[in-house]
């Protein structure tokens, strides 16, 4: 089956550590996207990949970084700089032609211990 | 101001009641709407997009209005199953990046 897997469900970081989220698709996508969802609030995009080696900043790009070096792969890091990291961080695709509709990882719940 | 926005509810009704949700979006430029679904702790999934003529799919009828830059969704004969969170989204056109507004919680009630 065809899908957007990301890993772990739940990570807990300590202060000062870096984290990185996985985030996998075999839908053949070429964009992918990472947000973040605080409770009650909208998604917010921290950054997207067109294509393969590239990436640019969403909205709140701060704190975080990616990489893109396969087609199917877009992890995520957290890196100690985020100061306020607990969220709800959600994975998206879309396919080329249709970019305005993005198909969604079950997403990972960061807590900070 | 925000640029997609929405009643955050909840918006508490009966099964088997007609309920309607608006969105208004600041960006004029904006090209495509949507309804997203998202149930509680899951990632949000497409519902439906929205047309400018309107479209209907089901029990569900969005509309759009882009004179007075506002979207809707009518969910009618709502089913416990509609429980979930409605997240109306906007795509500006560059880059095709979307907008998420913040949500409207829906809780239908037996």
């Amino acid at each position: 089956d065809g899908g957007i897997t990301q890993s772990p469900k739940y990570l807990f970081r300590k202060e000062g550590q870096n984290v990185t989220l996985s985030c996998e698709q075999n839908l053949n996508h070429d964009a992918m996207y990472w947000y973040r969802q605080d409770p009650g609030q909208g998604l917010r995009l921290i950054y997207y990949s067109q294509i393969v080696n590239d990436f640019q900043k969403g909205d709140i790009a701060e704190g975080y970084s990616v990489s893109r070096e396969k087609k199917e792969s877009f992890p995520l890091t957290v890196t100690s700089a985020q100061k306020n990291p607990t969220a709800f961080y959600l994975c998206a695709s879309s396919s080329p032609g249709r970019q305005e509709t993005q198909y969604f990882g079950p997403g990972t719940r960061l807590l900070v211990l | 101001r925000k640029e997609v926005e929405q009643d955050p509810g909840p918006f508490n009704v009966p099964e088997g009641a007609t309920v309607a949700f608006n969105c208004t979006y600041s960006n004029s430029a904006s090209q495509s709407f949507f309804w997203y679904r998202q149930d509680c702790r899951k990632e949000p999934k497409l519902l439906m997009s929205v047309y400018s003529s309107g479209n209907e799919d089901g029990r569900f009828t969005a509309q759009l209005n882009r004179a007075s830059q506002y979207i809707s969704l009518l969910i009618r004969d709502s089913k416990l199953s509609d429980s979930a969170t409605y997240l109306c989204v906007v795509n500006v056109g560059a880059g095709n990046m979307l907008t998420f507004g913040g949500g409207t919680r829906l809780m239908v009630k037996p």
